[in-house]
């Protein structure tokens, strides 16, 4: 089993509709991040998260420390939201970066 | 202040061959860290580096490489180059080693034939 899982694979919406992306992990962390990597390779990172909720425009991210859990959301999507979505997590034993396999987002007019 | 920065942006190489990859780091940043990424195996961590020393290491084998100048660029190598080492490479920057803010440069895509 992986330690990073995240679900769904794909995604394919409409333009408007509220988005979630989710991150299960099995390993103590110190911090998880959610990036964003558009077609081409451009990575971005989204945010960084040791507890509670962060937001940043028309993302929100959510993480349950007692529940290894996080979430990403995305409200009023837009195409141009359209992009793969990475969860990230920091090995508390080793700070290793463990990756997700993505969540691939495709927004539709 | 200009991006992480890696060259060269694209590379074909034949198997056997041996390829080296450079990357500059946003200034004034001292951690600089490395991934590939293929289809099938998503991003995997390759090695971090901070003031010149190795201070993590992925599982990649010997033929994986690399090292970090006083000046905080980062080079990678790849020796004996196979066909699985098809990939994008990624390096991201920090400003301290172990430091959670990466900003990520905009990969050298490694073609090997």
């Amino acid at each position: 089993k992986n330690e990073v899982e995240q679900s769904p694979q794909n995604l394919t919406a409409q333009e408007g509709e509220f988005i979630t992306i989710n991150c299960s992990y099995s390993v103590g962390i110190s911090a998880l991040h959610w990036l964003q990597q558009h077609p081409g390779g451009g990575i971005v990172s989204l945010f960084m998260l040791s507890s509670g909720k962060k937001k940043h425009g028309r993302l929100i991210a959510t993480i349950n420390i007692q529940e290894k859990h996080s979430s990403l959301h995305i409200t009023a999507s837009h195409p141009r939201d359209s992009a793969v979505y990475i969860c990230a997590v920091r090995r508390d034993s080793n700070y290793q970066l463990i990756w997700g396999a993505g969540t691939k987002l495709i927004i539709k007019p | 202040k200009a991006g992480v920065t890696q060259t060269p942006r694209y590379l074909i190489k034949t198997r056997g061959q041996q390829v080296t990859l450079s990357c500059s780091p946003i200034s004034g940043h001292r951690s600089v860290s490395w991934y590939q990424q293929t289809p099938g195996q998503g991003l995997q961590f390759l090695f971090e580096y901070f003031s010149e020393t190795q201070r993590n290491k992925g599982n990649f084998p010997g033929r994986f490489s690399g090292r970090q100048f006083s000046n905080s660029r980062s080079e990678m190598n790849v020796s004996t180059l196979e066909l699985g080492d098809s990939a994008l490479y990624l390096c991201a920057s920090s400003l301290q080693a172990l430091s959670y803010e990466q900003y990520f440069g905009p990969g050298t895509r490694l073609t090997v034939t």
